[in-house]
């Protein structure tokens, strides 16, 4: 059966510090992958999506990046966090088309 | 475009039955459904794919109709573990761009005894 795993779980971080948060699916291959980010009591706002190795597309312009160096591996980064980046990040995947989305267990982010 | 739904936030007794609705102002090709419950991820309840279509999952059903470009979510007969707050998420397109959804900003549902 298919996985889904999001690390770290909660994270404290200055502001202007470097984020990296990764993302791992198992028992599939070639998902769609996606980053979204939810503020407190908030909607899901999607930050990044991939449908392929080093296939990116950004929805929100802002100090984040994306990348995927392998083909069930997402990862979420920063070169400076800003007081407005804290938030629940959340990794999903899809098998495409309209396959259901599954989402980790995300990571809550607080900037200090 | 993101989806509009309503109401915000609901409070039911026990065993009583709740109605969220979804629109969106673009056609619609899909409609998803997905319950938060605090602190957690999100999880999958059902898609929606033809309109008029309805969907069962346990006690909670769904309607999608394409010609409005809405869909609702019908839940009977609520037990407490139905709290959580429910999104719906719109797929507007086929082939290429559509690999999205669009999340509406989710109906808080508080279930109490």
């Amino acid at each position: 059966s298919q996985t889904i795993h999001q690390w770290p779980a909660t994270l404290v971080q200055p502001v202007g510090s470097p984020l990296s948060l990764e993302c791992t699916v198992e028992g599939t291959s070639n998902p769609n992958l996606y980053w979204y980010r939810q503020a407190a009591g908030r909607g899901l706002q999607l930050l990044f999506y991939s449908i392929g190795i080093d296939q990116i597309s950004s929805e929100v312009p802002q100090n984040l990046s994306a990348s995927r160096p392998q083909d069930r591996q997402f990862i979420l980064s920063s070169k400076k966090l800003l007081l407005s980046d804290s938030g629940f990040y959340l990794c999903a995947w899809t098998a495409g088309g309209d396959q259901p989305q599954h989402f980790g267990d995300g990571t809550r982010l607080s900037i200090l | 475009q993101q989806p509009v739904q309503s109401p915000q936030a609901v409070i039911l007794r026990e065993g009583e039955d709740a109605v969220i609705n979804c629109s969106s102002s673009k056609a619609l090709y899909s409609v998803h459904w997905y319950r938060q419950k605090h602190g957690e991820a999100p999880v999958f309840l059902m898609i929606l794919l033809k309109g008029g279509e309805q969907k069962g999952h346990e006690k909670i059903s769904a309607s999608f109709n394409e010609k409005k470009q809405q869909s609702s979510l019908y839940l009977t007969a609520s037990q407490l573990s139905y709290s959580g707050t429910y999104f719906c998420g719109t797929r507007n397109a086929l082939g290429a761009g559509s690999y999205q959804l669009t999340f509406g900003k989710g109906t808080k549902l508080s279930v109490i005894p």
